[in-house]
């Protein structure tokens, strides 16, 4: 089963800046926060990733909380491209096997 | 940059017909991995690989094979196929050695079964 819960689905207005979060209660101390994204069928693609401190990439940037229960994915200026569906994963790289998918969070970005 | 290539990229098939897709990778990567993902569902893993001659089930595994005799290629086999393997299967790749850990995916394989 998936480590993590996210909402189904969010809206965020077009040039706004869209928060998604996620649950992941259970995580290890040694476990990474990965998000993927899913634009409409295309096969899914790699955001980005972090253990504890904050992130940030050419795409998002990722805020973990202190206790690292949680976690909000940022899209500072969304555009209708980034309507996909968002996937929060724990793994420990380099070691854990599998990438098991959750349900994830569908983003609708409205013009 | 290829990534990861799938084929074929559709194909409908016959029940009890049997097929291969295909999936390569010219990044060097161990891991390798199978999804299917059903009309508005989420993507299930089907195997995995860790390297060339290791495989393992994920979480749908029934129905499938697959073989890992070299790094850069991960086949996916139905046998007899169902009306019930019916999807769009996603083959992935991460872990190069030393390197990036995110994973890449194909951009998928639409099969019917009628």
């Amino acid at each position: 089963d998936a480590k993590t819960t996210q909402p189904p689905s969010m809206d965020c207005a077009e040039g706004r800046a869209a928060n998604l979060p996620c649950n992941h209660s259970t995580i290890s101390g040694n476990e990474y926060v990965y998000w993927y994204r899913q634009i409409h069928s295309q096969g899914p693609q790699y955001i980005i990733h972090g253990l504890k401190n904050n992130e940030t990439n050419e795409m998002a940037s990722l805020i973990i909380t202190e206790d690292r229960k949680s976690s909000t994915l940022i899209l500072p200026h969304a555009t209708l491209r980034d309507t996909a569906v968002y996937y929060c994963i724990v793994r420990v790289p380099n070691r854990d096997d599998k990438i098991i998918f959750g349900k994830g969070t569908r983003l609708h970005i409205l013009p | 940059n290829a990534g990861v290539t799938q084929t074929p990229k559709f194909r409908i098939l016959k029940i009890g017909q049997s097929m291969t897709l295909q999936c390569t990778q010219d990044m060097n990567h161990n891991y390798m991995y199978w999804y299917r993902q059903d009309p508005g569902m989420g993507l299930k893993l089907i195997y995995y690989s860790v390297g060339a001659g290791i495989t393992d089930k994920g979480e749908v595994p029934n129905g499938y094979n697959v073989s890992r005799s070299t790094t850069e290629d991960f086949p996916l086999r139905l046998e007899l196929a169902a009306p019930s393997q019916t999807s769009v299967y996603f083959c992935a790749s991460s872990l190069s050695p030393g390197g990036s850990t995110e994973a890449f995916f194909g951009q998928g394989t639409r099969l019917t079964v009628v």
